[in-house]
């Protein structure tokens, strides 16, 4: 059972353009989580999605950034028009269901670095 | 609004040394805690959750205990090795909240042979 798969791994974009990550959670789980590790900063919350539907997005910066879980393939966080500011490490997660007697499963992480 | 904080930030021991790492939370409405640990430029892997009715979890060398009333947890590593060193991470669930993981800043643990 293959974990969370996030990828790209790595991705260098200039100020400007347009960033896509994408999060295929593990199989089974419909529950996806999106998290932000800024430099020298803890992580902090952004989305929460089930499949089709956004569940909480108060973590969400107001502009630029979106989240999806479409019906079929990966949750995809988009931020358009880049800055050096969103240059961090964002992970994703899932879960099965929303039972908090179970953990939740991290990725590897999806390092953007904006130039 | 709930805050969680990891002392100390820092730490370095000698290998076979047993530790203990702190957590603490502002408010006491927590449904779980749980223990994570990060290596540098990797991903967040799960070490023990610890769930509101529980005061304690455990799993081979790593201990974890949760004290609500005092809005406190803390990682215990028996008989530590290299293979420790990494960084942890203390995150709390808040009641009735989604699974909005509050995380606090890690301790980067440095565990020297």
């Amino acid at each position: 059972n293959a974990g969370v798969m996030q990828n790209p791994r790595h991705l260098v974009r200039r100020r400007g353009q347009e960033a896509r990550l994408r999060c295929s959670p593990m199989k089974g789980h419909s529950h996806v989580y999106w998290y932000r590790q800024l430099p020298e900063e803890g992580l902090k919350f952004m989305v929460y999605l089930q499949k089709e539907n956004i569940i909480d997005e108060s973590g969400m910066p107001k502009e630029r950034f979106s989240a999806e879980f479409p019906k079929e393939g990966p949750s995809i966080l988009r931020i358009q028009q880049v800055v050096r500011g969103d240059s961090a490490a964002y992970f994703c997660a899932s879960s099965p269901r929303l039972d908090f007697g179970n953990t939740i499963y991290f990725g590897e992480g999806s390092w953007l670095t904006v130039v | 609004k709930q805050e969680v904080t990891q002392i100390p930030a820092a730490l370095s021991v000698p290998e076979g040394e047993n530790l203990v790492l702190n957590c603490s939370f502002t408010d006491s409405a927590i449904y779980n805690l749980q223990w994570f640990r990060q290596d540098p430029g990797k991903g967040l892997t799960s070490l023990l959750l610890i769930q509101s009715s529980q005061r304690e979890q455990t799993s081979g060398r790593l201990n974890a205990s949760l004290d609500k009333s005092s809005g406190r947890s803390t990682l215990y590593i028996a008989a530590s090795q290299p293979g420790d060193s990494a960084t942890y991470l203390c995150a709390a669930y808040n009641a009735g909240n989604n699974r909005k993981l509050i995380w606090g800043l890690g301790t980067s643990l440095a565990v020297n042979p």
